[in-house]
């Protein structure tokens, strides 16, 4: 089975702080992304990457950063946490379309994060 | 970017009832999936689509995709509880580093 694990299901941290979620994918996906998700909001897009040492800004990027060194590893980080960033947020990975893969996008169990 | 629009925002419906959620976009859609989720976990794949007219269908849910690839419905057929959630709509673009992005979401109630 195709795993998308997150490193931390919950956190809590203080306004300032720096803060890491950590996502690794064992398929081998040349496609990761960071989505947060908010009620009434749906999943927005923050950085995704579609090679090793490539990144994109999704919709919401500010105040976000991400760091792919690794195929199999996207980090999302977070350089002065405040409360207005305090979400679920998922990871997701994928091949690209074509080439006879299904595209199917796998998701993490999401990391949910509380900024005091 | 590529918006996806999801409609109702909300449906509230009777068990053993049909439903429809759309989703439309404002560029062609070169992959659409269709997600669901429940409170608090995690996201459920249902099906995607990639070609114009393609139409899916898993147990009593079906998705199809228009001839001109920018409008995607999700019907429900003798809706039960167990059909209750958040359904989600994903576009994915024409390239392999093209982003993926999400509608807001339909939340389903369906009381028995």
């Amino acid at each position: 089975d195709v795993k998308v694990t997150q490193s931390s299901r919950y956190l809590v941290k203080r306004t300032g702080e720096k803060v890491f979620l950590e996502c690794v994918q064992d398929m081998d996906h040349e496609n990761m992304f960071w989505y947060r998700q908010d009620p009434g909001l749906g999943l927005r897009l923050i950085y995704f990457s579609y090679d090793v040492k490539m990144k994109e800004k999704g919709d919401i990027p500010e105040g976000y950063s991400v760091s792919r060194e690794k195929k199999e590893r996207f980090s999302l980080i977070l350089e002065s946490a405040s409360t207005n960033q305090t979400s679920m947020y998922l990871c997701a990975s994928k091949t690209p379309l074509g080439g006879g893969s299904s595209g199917e996008l796998f998701f993490g169990e999401g990391s949910r994060l509380t900024v005091l | 970017s590529q918006e996806l629009e999801q409609s109702p925002q909300s449906l509230i419906v009777q068990e053993g009832k049909n439903l429809t959620i759309n989703c439309t976009s404002s560029k062609t859609l070169y992959g659409l999936y269709w997600y669901k989720q429940k409170y608090g976990e995690g996201l459920i794949f249902l099906m995607m689509l990639q070609k114009g007219g393609e139409e899916k269908s898993h147990e009593k849910i079906t998705a199809k995709l228009d001839e001109k690839k920018q409008q995607s419905s999700l019907h429900i057929t003798a809706s039960q509880p167990s059909h209750a959630g958040i359904y989600l709509c994903g576009a994915d673009g024409e390239t392999s580093g093209s982003r993926l992005t999400f509608g807001e979401g339909t939340q389903l109630t369906v009381n028995p």
